[in-house]
């Protein structure tokens, strides 16, 4: 069964500290998988997909198929990264699932 | 105005009630996503649509009915609603072709059912 695993229902680092917000699947197709962030009184948006390998915000992720990860990682965490993010997994038929979600805490 | 919106952004019913949540798009996206954000289970995909006449189960379906007699409408009506479908309710849209599979999502629709 399609599964994606937030196994940190809240991080709390402090400001300048890096961060790693894990995401785990289970998929036995060719997964595309997204990080999406929902910031205090903003819609859900999404933060970046695998296939573009980019970085926004300071955030990047690696897709590990060995490891059937796709954690978010950035060096120094800023305050305004404080939000809910969520790893979503699409598994083909434009149907895509969510993780549980990790709330990230950025400390002063 | 241009984009996702849902209505309405507050609704409090009681128990057994029927309750409709409209889903509005203005980009003719032809997938269309009915989630519900509940702590500690994230979002969970309640029923989507690649396009007009054609929907689908995801995965919490019941208590749940859909219809997309137009591309850029996509209500979901909770035909007697519970206490256990309290919640908040995102609809999403997204393109086909390159741009598929990723969601722009509305700002949410808050239910309480007493």
């Amino acid at each position: 069964a399609q599964r994606v695993t937030q196994p940190e229902k809240l991080l709390s680092v402090f400001k300048g500290a890096p961060v790693e917000l894990k995401c785990n699947y289970s998929y036995s197709g060719s997964p595309e998988l997204f990080w999406y962030v929902q910031y205090s009184r903003q819609r859900l948006q999404l933060l970046l997909r695998h296939i573009s390998r980019e970085s926004i915000k300071g955030f990047t992720a690696d897709l590990n198929k060995g490891e059937t990860s796709f954690h978010l990682k950035k060096p120094f965490a800023q305050e305004e990264d404080s939000a809910m993010y969520y790893c979503a997994l699409s598994t083909g038929g434009f149907k895509t699932i969510f993780g549980a979600g990790t709330r990230l805490f950025v400390k002063a | 105005d241009a984009g996702i919106t849902q209505s309405p952004r507050y609704k409090i019913t009681e128990t057994g009630r029927q309750v409709t949540l409209m889903c509005h798009q203005t980009w003719s996206h032809s997938y269309m996503f009915w989630y519900r954000q509940d702590l500690g289970h994230g979002l969970r995909l309640i029923y989507y649509s690649a396009a007009a006449d054609i929907t689908d189960k995801g995965e919490v379906p019941d208590g749940y009915v859909v219809s997309r007699s137009k591309t850029e409408n996509f209500p979901l009506t909770l035909e007697s609603a519970t206490r256990s479908q309290t919640s908040v309710y995102f609809c999403a849209s997204s393109e086909s072709g390159l741009g598929a599979n990723v969601l722009t999502f509305g700002a949410g629709s808050r239910l309480t059912v007493l």
